[in-house]
Formats: C-alpha cells, sequence, structure tokens
C-alpha cells in the first residue's frame, strides 16, 4: 500500500459525459502527479500540482482539468469523454516538488467510455 | 526531447532463471533514470533509481540496474526471477519539458511472466 488513494475505482460512463477523479496524497506528500495509461499511448504524464498551484503540463487535453485543493487532495475533470478517453488513470504523489523525488502512485481508477 | 524505448514487449523466463530488461533512453544531458513496476491491477511501485554517483544501482526486491552512459541504457537485472516477479516493468527518464518544466517520460514497458 503506497499510502495514496484514488476513488472510484471502476467507473462507466458514455460519451459526452463528464466524470471527476479523486486522488488523496500520502500524509505530508504536497505534490500530486496524473498520469493516463492506455493500451496504445502507454504511461503518460497529464498534469502536476504542488501546494495546490500547478507546476507543468504534459499531454493534457483541453477537455481535461484538474485542481489540488488546500486540503491537498486532488480532483482531475474530464469533460466530454470520447471512447478513446477509456484509460486507468493514475494519480501518484511526492514530498517536494522535484520530479526527481521519488513519486508513489496510487492504485488508478479504470474508465470506461461507453 | 527525452525518450526511452524498451525494446522487449513480452519476456518470459523460468523460476531461478536470470533476467535482463532493456531500456535505452535519449536525452540531452545526464538523465534521471527509474525503474518501476506493475503487478496486475495495482499502482507503479519504485524498485531503484539513477541519478549520479556509482553507475550499478541496488534496488529492492533483490533488483539492480546499471547505467551505460556510452550506450544510451539503464538495464535492469536479477540474478535468479520469483515467480512473483511476474507483473510489467516500466522504464523512465526525468527531464525538462520546452519550457522549462519538469516530467518523467515512462518506456511502453517489458510484461514479465515466469514459468514455473
Amino acid at each position: 500500500d503506497s499510502g495514496v488513494t484514488q476513488t472510484p475505482k471502476h467507473l462507466i460512463t458514455a460519451t459526452g459525459q463528464r466524470v471527476t477523479l479523486r486522488c488523496s496524497p500520502r500524509s505530508g506528500d504536497l505534490s500530486v502527479y496524473w498520469y493516463q495509461q492506455s493500451l496504445d499511448q502507454g504511461l503518460q504524464f497529464l498534469i502536476h500540482y504542488y501546494n495546490g498551484e500547478e507546476r507543468a503540463k504534459g499531454n493534457i487535453l483541453e477537455r481535461f482539468s484538474a485542481q489540488q485543493f488546500p486540503d491537498l487532495h486532488s480532483e482531475l475533470n474530464l469533460s466530454s469523454l470520447e471512447l478513446g478517453d477509456s484509460a486507468l488513470y493514475f494519480c501518484a504523489s511526492s514530498v517536494h516538488t522535484d520530479w526527481s523525488d521519488t513519486q508513489y502512485f496510487g492504485p488508478g481508477t479504470r474508465l470506461t467510455v461507453l | 526531447a527525452q525518450s526511452v524505448t524498451q525494446p522487449d514487449i513480452h519476456i518470459t523466463v523460468s523460476e531461478g532463471a536470470s533476467l535482463e530488461l532493456r531500456c535505452n533512453y535519449s536525452y540531452g544531458a545526464t538523465p534521471y533514470l527509474f525503474w518501476y513496476v506493475q503487478s496486475p491491477g495495482q499502482g507503479l511501485q519504485l524498485l531503484l533509481k539513477y541519478f549520479s554517483g556509482d553507475t550499478l544501482v541496488q534496488g529492492i526486491k533483490g533488483f539492480e540496474a546499471e547505467f551505460k552512459r556510452s550506450q544510451s541504457s539503464f538495464n535492469l537485472r536479477k540474478p535468479s526471477v520469483h515467480w512473483s516477479d511476474a507483473a510489467e516493468y516500466f522504464c523512465a527518464v526525468g527531464g525538462f519539458l520546452q519550457g522549462g518544466s519538469e516530467k518523467l517520460v515512462f518506456g511502453k514497458g517489458t510484461k514479465l511472466t515466469v514459468n514455473p
């Protein structure tokens, strides 16, 4: 158990819908990272937040957004969902902003778009 | 931009045999390199990482990796594989996006099957 929690574990929805994925980092970690894992694209970095502020953006679509709240939990919002958004979404946390810090991954949320 | 190649999509070894998983990277400076393992239905767990210094890095679960700058490689090894090592292994390189922000770039992964 990494100490990072993600809810829900599974999510099934329809095209065009909007969903919110939630992540609680390890106690004491200030950084939260979001990743998407799909069969065709592999594991891709989406976005990084540190202590409530956005620090880096990767291959995140405009239909996707994220935020980190004062209690440091983070939410990833996916809207206007398409079939291709079906994937496993991971959250990871680390102590600082330095990406060379060990990132601890949550168990993921599996999103299925029908 | 940095990139990572794991040439082997799938490897099968017998329990007790030695293992080497290949990883080649492309990066303009001294890379920061990582190996992660993902068991079925689980998140990723860090096995080991290299930043500088000794090019042979020891990790958890009996794994080690060797950084070879001349070959742009960071191969993962284990002398004797256990059935519980069956999983998918990801190599990653840390670097800077254009504009200065940092990120990890992952390889496509190598799936390891262990035969009894």
